[in-house]
This record gives C-alpha cells, structure tokens and sequence, in this order.
C-alpha cells in the first residue's frame, strides 16, 4: 500500500525546544518537499530535495533544517529560531522527471507551539 | 516574483449546477498545471493534472488550459455537497528541468455547493 506517512498527527511544544517532524515515502519518488500552511492561506515551500544527500532552501527556510540521508526519509527539524512555529506541516513526495512533476501530499503535522 | 492567481471566493453554486474555479499564472514557460482538492483540516489530494492547450475531462471535472492567455481553469459538473473544499491551483514554471518539481501554488479557492 504505497503512500507518505507524517507522524505524529498533532504535535505540542514549549517555546524554546526543537522538534523534528517525520516523513516518510514508499512511493519510489525521488523529490521530497515541505510546506506550511497556515489558517486561510496557501501553502508555502520551506525545503525541498531532489536526491539523497542534497536539499535546497525553499521560500522560508530560516528557523528550519532538514536532512536526506535515504531516498524514503525527509524529515523537518522546526528549531527554536522560527519565531512563528505554530502551524500545519506538509510533506510531499514527487517523481520530478520527465513530465511527471504532480505532488502527492501527507496527511500532515499539526503543531502547536506554546 | 513568479505568481500563481486565484479568486479566493468564498464561490457558492447549489447542488446540480457547474462550479467554474479560475487561475492565472505569470511565466510563460510553464509547463505543467494541477488542480487540489483540500478539505478543511486535511491534506491536498490531486483531482486533475493537464499539460496540453484544451480541454482535459475525467467524470465530473474539466481541466482547460489556454498558454496564450496563461489561464486555467476547473469545471466541475453536477456539484455536490460533497464537493464543499478549498481547490488550489499550483504550476510548475520551470521549462527547463531545473527546479526539482517545484510548484507554485495559488491561495485557493473555496466552493461551497449548498443543497
């Protein structure tokens, strides 16, 4: 049963810690990508990955870090350096080659940061 | 400033009727145009996808694309309660192969087909 996994659903932090939010693809794609969303607006790019071992910077990169160290895996670490942490994340997994460049989207990360 | 537009409604059509969503887009070297479907609290689910000038059907959704007025839109027939979501609009711009499938998505549009 192919597909993107994010865990957890819902996420509460305290102001000041870093988490990290998982993503996980068995889709084969080989580009990976995250988004926010926050309420009533669209979706913007924080990072985005072609390949393992390489990302680059999305829209609004800073106060996150991400990492590709397996073609399945992209995880977002939301470090203590985004002043407006509180949000919905969503991860995205494309083929990206040819003319294949339709995303499929997670069931997201709701986090909440107090 | 690559831009992806969309009316951001509220749209209101009753139940039966056809729901026209519209977008426009800046380059004009995109290539590749999709429509989301995302229910209130979920995730974006891809409804339609076109690449050609014209007209693009599966079931009750038309995808129509025009390059020349950088225009596409969604039709969809018989709306249904069901249908009630917020439809984005998202284009990948890049021709030539370079941005690892970025796309750039509208601020949506929410339908509400009332009974």
């Amino acid at each position: 049963d192919g597909g993107i996994t994010q865990s957890p659903k819902y996420l509460f932090r305290k102001e000041g810690q870093n988490v990290t939010l998982s993503c996980e693809q068995n889709l084969n794609h080989d580009a990976m990508y995250w988004y926010r969303q926050d309420p009533g607006q669209g979706l913007r790019l924080i990072y985005y990955s072609q390949i393992v071992n390489d990302f680059q910077k999305g829209d609004i990169a800073e106060g996150y870090s991400v990492s590709r160290e397996k073609k399945e895996s992209f995880p977002l670490t939301v470090t203590s350096a985004q002043k407006n942490p509180t949000a919905f994340y969503l991860c995205a997994s494309s083929p990206a080659r040819g003319n294949r460049y339709e995303q499929y989207f997670g069931p997201g990360t709701r986090l909440t940061v107090t | 400033q690559k831009e992806v537009e969309q009316n951001s409604g509220p749209l209101s059509v009753p139940e039966g009727a056809i729901a026209s969503l519209n977008c426009t887009y800046s380059d004009r070297g995109s290539q590749s145009f999709f429509w989301y479907r995302q229910y209130s609290g979920k995730s974006p689910e891809l409804i339609m996808f076109i690449y050609s000038n014209g007209d693009k059907e599966d079931g009750r959704f038309t995808a129509q694309l025009n390059k020349a007025s950088q225009y596409v839109s969604l039709l969809i027939r018989d709306s249904q309660p069901s249908d009630s979501a917020t439809y984005l609009c998202a284009v990948n711009m890049d021709a030539g192969g370079t941005s690892y499938g970025k796309l750039t998505f509208g601020q949506g549009t929410i339908l509400t087909v009332h009974p």
